[in-house]
């Protein structure tokens, strides 16, 4: 059974860093290309980042909103994906969501709350 | 950035109802279009992948279609674990975007 469970979630003062952590299990989780995706309260879902499998150099993408401050990053050997975050915002509040992608998201995980405020 | 739009933004149906949400694309994705379901205070759920595709485990009363800018998402006789948020999103081009989600309300 596919298993995304993300940690790490935390209140935290604008301007400030955490990092977001997703276990991955029931698959072969250096095969896929893995997302991150957020969730504002009472607001719809944003693409936040991807990272690419080692074939293809563990590149990354980013949405225009985090670019420059957040980084996706993986660790195939502990089948765990991670989401730096800097210089954070109050409008950087929100669920965030790990995912696999299979031809579009396929998996999800159930979501870490992240609070920016002071 | 692709802008994608969803419609209507809400919708109230019946138990047995068919419903249909569409999602239309600012600019031509092939059909890079997947479809979600997301219940109150619940993680999402993938439904269709390639326009058309039903995920594992999905039931077939769900379907989409579509290709190009416009897509559906059609819901038969809707089931109460039927009423969520529905959200499209595009995978043609980054960034990646969703729509801004149809809610399915009981009537």
């Amino acid at each position: 059974e596919v298993q995304l469970v993300e940690s790490g979630g935390d209140l935290v003062q604008p301007g400030g860093s955490l990092r977001l952590s997703c276990a991955a299990s029931g698959f072969t989780f250096s095969d896929y290309y893995m997302d991150w995706v957020r969730q504002a309260p009472g607001k719809g879902l944003e693409w936040v980042g991807r990272i690419r499998k080692k074939a293809n150099s563990y590149t990354t993408e980013y949405a225009a909103s985090v670019k420059g401050r957040f980084t996706v990053s993986r660790d195939d050997s502990k089948n765990s994906l991670y989401l730096q975050m800097n210089s954070l915002k109050t409008e950087d509040t929100a669920v965030y969501y790990c995912a696999r992608d299979w031809w579009g998201v396929d998996y999800w995980g159930q979501g870490t709350l992240v609070t920016v405020s002071s | 950035d692709i802008q994608m739009t969803q419609s209507p933004s809400s919708v109230s149906a019946s138990v047995g109802d068919r419903v249909t949400i569409t999602c239309r694309a600012s600019h031509g994705i092939s059909d890079s279009l997947a479809w979600f379901q997301q219940r109150p205070g619940k993680a999402p759920r993938s439904l269709i992948h390639a326009t058309s595709s039903l995920r594992s485990g999905v039931p077939s009363k769900f379907s989409g279609s579509g290709s190009g800018t416009d897509f559906t998402l059609t819901i038969s006789s809707l089931q109460p674990e039927d009423f969520a948020t529905y959200y499209c999103q595009q995978y043609e081009t980054y960034p990646l975007t969703f729509g801004g989600g149809t809610k399915v309300e009981i009537k």
